[in-house]
């Protein structure tokens, strides 16, 4: 089983602090995803990486694909209490049609 | 990307009753899935619903406690039988239409049994 463990598991900050969300494994992955959930909704794709080394900004989100395709990292600029959610990393498994999920990120960003 | 209608938004049953929660796409897709979620943690993945035949089931989920259909390629259903407490918790569907492909949600059931 491909296990992908995400730290931190809670997260509360000011607005306008940087924070850096990890997603990291033992196993190789052709692939990751993030996902952002806010309460009462489903998730919500953010990135997908898949080149190792590749990196990816979405606004103040960067998102990193570590050069083995064993990890991958988050990094919010000047987090806003809009960016406060769920985030999940996830990757496929290389057998099967599933997705292996993270134990989520918190993120809390205070006014 | 696709849309998808999950209902009910919310339930509250009785122990020993079973609630029936539809998800409805507004495409064709390939796969299907049940998910089950604790408020603020991560997905746990119940089954695989295909298309003609009888769901795939994750370890520690079985058919008699969680029956799904999938008449066709936009429509499935899970049921949750026999409901006692610990079924308390947020179900999602979710679609895909290739291995390589992100998923996407409904908004999630969320289930409180009393």
């Amino acid at each position: 089983t491909q296990l992908l463990e995400q730290s931190p598991q809670f997260l509360s900050i000011q607005e306008g602090e940087n924070l850096t969300v990890y997603c990291n494994s033992s196993s190789v992955f052709s692939s990751l995803q993030w996902y952002r959930q806010e309460p009462g909704e489903g998730p919500v794709l953010l990135v997908t990486v898949v080149t190792g080394g590749e990196v990816k900004k979405l606004k103040r989100l960067t998102f990193q694909f570590g050069d083995a395709r064993k990890d991958s990292s988050l990094h919010i600029t000047a987090a806003q209490p809009g960016d406060t959610g769920l985030y999940l990393c996830a990757g496929p498994e290389t057998s099967g049609s599933r997705l292996t999920f993270g134990e989520g990120t918190q993120l809390t960003v205070n006014p | 990307s696709a849309v998808i209608s999950q209902k009910p938004s919310r339930d509250i049953c009785q122990r020993g009753t079973s609630l029936t929660i539809q998800c409805q796409v507004d495409s064709q897709v390939t796969m299907m899935f049940w998910y089950r979620q604790q408020p603020g943690q991560s997905l746990t993945l119940i089954a695989t619903a295909n298309q003609g035949s009888e769901a795939t089931y994750e370890s520690g989920f079985v058919i008699d406690k969680f029956p799904i259909s999938r008449p066709n390629l936009t429509f499935s259903t899970l049921t949750v039988s026999n409901l006692s407490p610990e079924d308390s918790s947020i179900y999602l569907c979710s679609v895909r239409q290739t291995y390589n492909s992100p998923l996407h949600f409904g908004n999630g059931t969320r289930l409180t049994v009393t």
